[in-house]
Formats: structure tokens, C-alpha cells, sequence
């Protein structure tokens, strides 16, 4: 099946600072890859939708600047948190769409814990 | 229209019980409706799916359950284990829509001996 692969799954970084994650579709290609933040005992919340070649969608209430993403290649997309601050501290996950025409699926990656110090 | 509506929150169902969780929708273009099982720490790993064209779709002990005229889709686990014990989450996504998962709120399910 379908595989995305994302790291890493623990960074601790120092508040100002930034850090990126990776999201990597291995036997597939992605055109769309999807970030979520997941609160604690929450669902998971769409922050921004990343299409291969293009800039991506972000949601309301989601700050482009400080939650940069890259959809560079098929395979690959990235979150970048710029000047990363406590209140950033969470759980991101990746997920890529998969499958053609109306026969597609969603997978998701591992997620990264995400601790701003 | 985007809302996906899940319940209960948290189950408690006895080692060897059915487990059901329920979600229900209100975009009629939704045409794919997955569930997710996600473990403390991890990423939600897909657990079934169905499309509106079969009202059931089982696969091991997980069973999907369609009911598109009430726009509700339900999953039973059968002989639920230990092992089951972690949080579920429906989602329904649309082919002609903008791509992205609409997801439920989550249910906490705990399977006690």
C-alpha cells in the first residue's frame, strides 16, 4: 500500500528558531499533500493544503509566514516553522492523496512532535 | 456543509463486545467516507473505507455501515480486543471538492477485559 514517510517524528527546538519537517510519498506520486495540527485529545486540524509546483492554500486563521510550505517535487513536501515559539509546540502530521480518478485514498504520515523550548 | 458529526466522544466496551461509533454528514457530494484508528503519538493509519455505491463493506472484524439517504455511516468492530483501544476518527472527502478530509471529532474507544 500506499507509504508516506515523515521526519522527523521528535524535534525539540529553541524558542526563535526554526525547524522543518519532511513529508516524502515513497512508491507513490502526490500532486497534493495536506499539513495538519493535532491539539491533545483533538482532531486533527487542516492547516494547508500544498500542490506540487504551485504555493499552497492555507486556512483561515493559519499565518503563511510563520508555517512555510514547500511542494517542490512529486515525493516531497515540507513544513517550515520560522521563529518558532512555545504556543507552537504540537503535534504535525503530513498526509498525501493517492489513487486516480475518483478510485483515490489519503495516507498519512507518522507526525512529528514538535517542542518549542 | 463541511461538518462531519461523530459520536459517542469515548466507549468503554467490554473485551470480546461489538464496539460502534457513529458519524453523520451533510454534503451530498462527499463519495468517500474512511476511518482512521490513531495511537497515542502516531499518525492516523487508515483503518477501512467506503464509497456511497454499497451500503456495507466489512474487512476482518471492522465493518462499515452506509446509509446514504440518512447521510450516516457507522463502524462496528466485532469481538473487540485490548489491542483496539485507541481513538477513531471518521472523515468523508468529495472527488469534485477542494481534496481535503473532512474529519469527525474523534471517539476514545477503551476495551477493558
Amino acid at each position: 500500500g500506499a507509504v508516506v514517510s515523515q521526519h522527523p517524528s521528535r524535534v525539540i527546538c529553541k524558542s526563535g528558531t526554526s525547524v522543518k519537517i519532511e513529508c516524502r510519498s515513497l512508491d507513490f506520486q502526490a500532486t497534493t499533500m495536506f499539513w495538519y495540527r493535532q491539539f491533545p485529545k483533538q482532531s486533527l486540524m487542516l492547516m494547508a493544503t500544498s500542490n506540487e509546483g504551485s504555493k499552497a492554500t492555507y486556512e483561515q486563521g493559519v499565518e503563511k509566514d510563520k508555517f512555510l510550505i514547500n511542494h517542490a517535487s512529486l515525493t516531497l513536501s515540507t513544513l517550515t516553522v520560522t521563529s518558532a515559539h512555545p504556543e507552537d509546540s504540537s503535534f504535525y502530521i503530513c498526509s498525501a492523496r493517492e489513487g486516480t480518478g475518483s478510485n483515490y485514498g489519503y495516507t498519512f504520515g507518522s507526525g512529528t512532535r514538535l517542542t518549542v523550548v | 456543509q463541511q461538518q462531519v458529526k461523530q459520536s459517542p466522544q469515548s466507549l468503554i466496551v467490554q473485551k470480546g463486545g461489538i464496539s460502534i461509533i457513529n458519524c453523520a454528514y451533510e454534503n451530498t457530494a462527499f463519495d468517500y467516507f474512511p476511518w482512521y484508528q490513531q495511537f497515542p503519538g502516531k499518525g492516523p493509519a487508515l483503518l477501512i473505507a467506503i464509497r456511497p455505491d454499497v451500503s456495507e463493506k466489512k474487512e476482518g472484524r471492522f465493518t462499515i455501515s452506509f446509509n446514504k439517504s440518512a447521510k450516516q455511516f457507522s463502524l462496528h468492530i466485532m469481538d473487540s480486543q485490548p489491542g483496539d483501544s485507541a481513538t477513531y476518527f471518521c472523515a468523508a472527502s468529495s472527488y469534485f471538492g477542494n481534496e481535503k478530509l473532512t474529519f469527525g471529532t474523534g471517539t476514545r474507544l477503551t476495551i477493558i477485559p
